[in-house]
C-alpha cells in the first residue's frame, strides 16, 4: 500500500518561472493538505482540499499561489513567478476523512529558486 | 491566536536513557494532538496521537501525556536509541482539519 507520493522531489527554478508540485494521496484518502517548511522552522499550513473543492485556503499567499485537486489525477500546488522567498520544502499530507483524522505526509518537494 | 510551541529547541540524551519532549498549546478548544518525527531530508512521520478525552496514550516505546489544565503535551521515549535522533514536532488539529505545528525539538542521542 503506497504512501503519499510527491514529485518532483527536488525542483530548481529561476526567478519569474512557474513551479508545479504534484501530490498523490494514499489509496482511499480523499483529503489533501499542503504545508510549507522553511529551513529550521516548523511546517505551516497552506491549503486543504477535497476532490474538486478547496475547503480551507487560509494559509495560502494571496497572489501567485494556487492549488487544485481534480476529480482524476494528483493534487497540484502551483506557484507562478517564483521569487527567492518561495524556496522551501513543500509537503503534502492526506487523510481518509474530514477533520481530526491522522494526516500522513509525503516526502516533500524541495524548491530552490535561483 | 492559535499557537503551538515547544519548550526546548535541542535535547541531548545518552543512548538507553528516557527522553521527554515537551509542548505547549494555546487553543483550549483543540481536541486532537499529534507527535511527528522528522529525519533530515524526509517528511514528517506519524508517531502517536491523542484526543482531548484522554490524558495518556502509549505506543511502542513512546507515551504521550496531555494535561488540558495547563495546555501541555509531552512525548516520552523509553530507552532512546540512535535511530530516534531527529526533529520532533507536536501538532494541534484545528477545527477545519489543518494542523498547527510547533517549531520542533531536535533530539540528539549520544552513543
Amino acid at each position: 500500500n503506497a504512501g503519499v507520493m510527491q514529485n518532483p522531489r527536488h525542483l530548481v527554478r529561476r526567478r519569474g518561472q512557474e513551479a508545479r508540485l504534484r501530490c498523490s494521496p494514499m489509496k482511499g484518502h480523499s483529503h489533501v493538505y499542503w504545508y510549507r517548511q522553511l529551513p529550521e522552522e516548523g511546517l505551516k499550513f497552506m491549503v486543504y482540499l477535497q476532490k474538486e473543492n478547496i475547503i480551507d485556503e487560509s494559509g495560502m499567499p494571496k497572489e501567485r499561489f494556487s492549488a487544485e485537486f481534480p476529480k482524476e489525477g494528483p493534487s497540484i500546488l502551483r506557484i507562478q513567478q517564483v521569487v527567492r522567498g518561495d524556496s522551501a520544502a513543500y509537503f503534502c499530507a492526506s487523510s481518509p476523512t474530514l477533520g481530526t483524522d491522522t494526516q500522513y505526509f509525503g516526502p516533500g518537494t524541495r524548491l530552490t529558486v535561483l | 491566536g492559535e499557537s503551538v510551541g515547544l519548550h526546548l529547541p535541542t535535547l541531548s540524551v545518552q543512548e538507553g536513557d528516557n527522553s521527554i519532549i515537551n509542548c505547549a498549546y494555546s487553543n483550549s478548544a483543540s481536541d486532537y494532538f499529534i507527535w511527528y518525527k522528522q529525519e533530515s531530508g524526509k517528511g514528517p512521520q506519524f508517531i502517536i496521537d491523542i484526543r482531548s478525552n484522554m490524558d495518556k496514550r502509549q505506543g511502542q516505546r513512546v507515551t504521550v501525556l496531555l494535561n488540558k489544565t495547563v495546555k501541555h503535551l509531552s512525548l516520552q521515549i523509553a530507552a532512546t536509541q540512535p535511530g530516534d535522533s531527529a526533529v520532533y514536532f507536536c501538532a494541534e488539529a484545528g477545527n477545519t482539519g489543518k494542523l498547527i505545528f510547533g517549531q520542533g525539538t531536535t533530539l540528539q542521542v549520544k552513543p
